[in-house]
């Protein structure tokens, strides 16, 4: 299957600052990437879409002057959570998604993850 | 009400048994049912789907859709220790990318 890699693995940041996380689709163009989060023996919880080229699209309750997303190349996209708290402390992972037909089965393949602990 | 129902668990059983894993759901317009297998601080790795009603087999998993009744099933025979983690039954509708997760199900496969 398609390879989806996430950098870092693990970050840890005082408060206050900001983290960048990557997520690159390996062998494939991804138009669509989606970012989720997973608190701990949780499930994942889909935070945005992103879409190369164009501006995320943010679920409900999810701050997008904190989590900014950029999807500038069909295979990089980036998370970068802006003045981080400790409730920010969470597992980061992204998904790309292989073109397909519209309407059919369009498998999502996730990267790692990218285990965030805000101090 | 949560769109997917999933047992959390822990669900513990000797390897080489039968497991069955289940979840339900609360919207009808989910055509497309996953399952996927995450192993602790991974991302999750897709098992299998299926499209609309009926079962699909891979091996030693088997899924099966039951739309009437809004309740699907992951059967995995012959367990082995490799198979314990966690197991996310999925779902979306046939237009949208979007997938709304179980909560997961922890799976141990005592040796």
């Amino acid at each position: 299957g398609a390879v989806v890699s996430q950098h870092p693995s693990w970050v840890i940041c005082k408060s206050g600052t900001s983290v960048k996380i990557e997520c690159r689709s390996l062998d494939f163009q991804a138009t669509t990437m989606f970012w989720y989060r997973q608190f701990p023996k949780q499930s994942l919880m889909l935070m945005a879409t992103s879409n190369e080229g164009s501006k995320a699209t943010y679920e409900q309750g999810v701050e997008k002057d904190k989590f900014l997303i950029n999807h500038a190349s069909l295979t990089l996209s980036t998370l970068t959570v802006t003045s981080a708290h400790p409730e920010d402390s969470s597992f980061y992972i992204c998904s790309a998604q292989t073109p397909g037909l519209a309407g059919g089965y369009n498998e999502q393949f996730f990267g790692p993850g990218t285990r965030l602990t805000v101090l | 009400q949560k769109e997917v129902e999933q047992d959390p668990g822990p669900l513990s059983v000797p390897e080489g048994a039968i497991v069955s894993l289940n979840c339900t759901y609360s919207n009808s317009a989910f055509q497309y049912f996953m399952w996927y297998r995450q192993y602790s601080r991974k991302g999750p790795e897709l098992l299998m789907y299926t499209y609309s009603s009926g079962n699909k087999e891979d091996g030693r998993f088997t899924a099966q859709v039951d739309k009437s009744s809004k309740y699907i099933s992951l059967f995995i025979r012959d367990s082995q220790p490799s198979d314990s983690a966690t197991y996310l039954c999925a779902m979306r509708d046939s237009s949208a990318s979007k997938i709304i997760f179980g909560s997961g199900t922890r799976l141990s496969i005592r040796p």
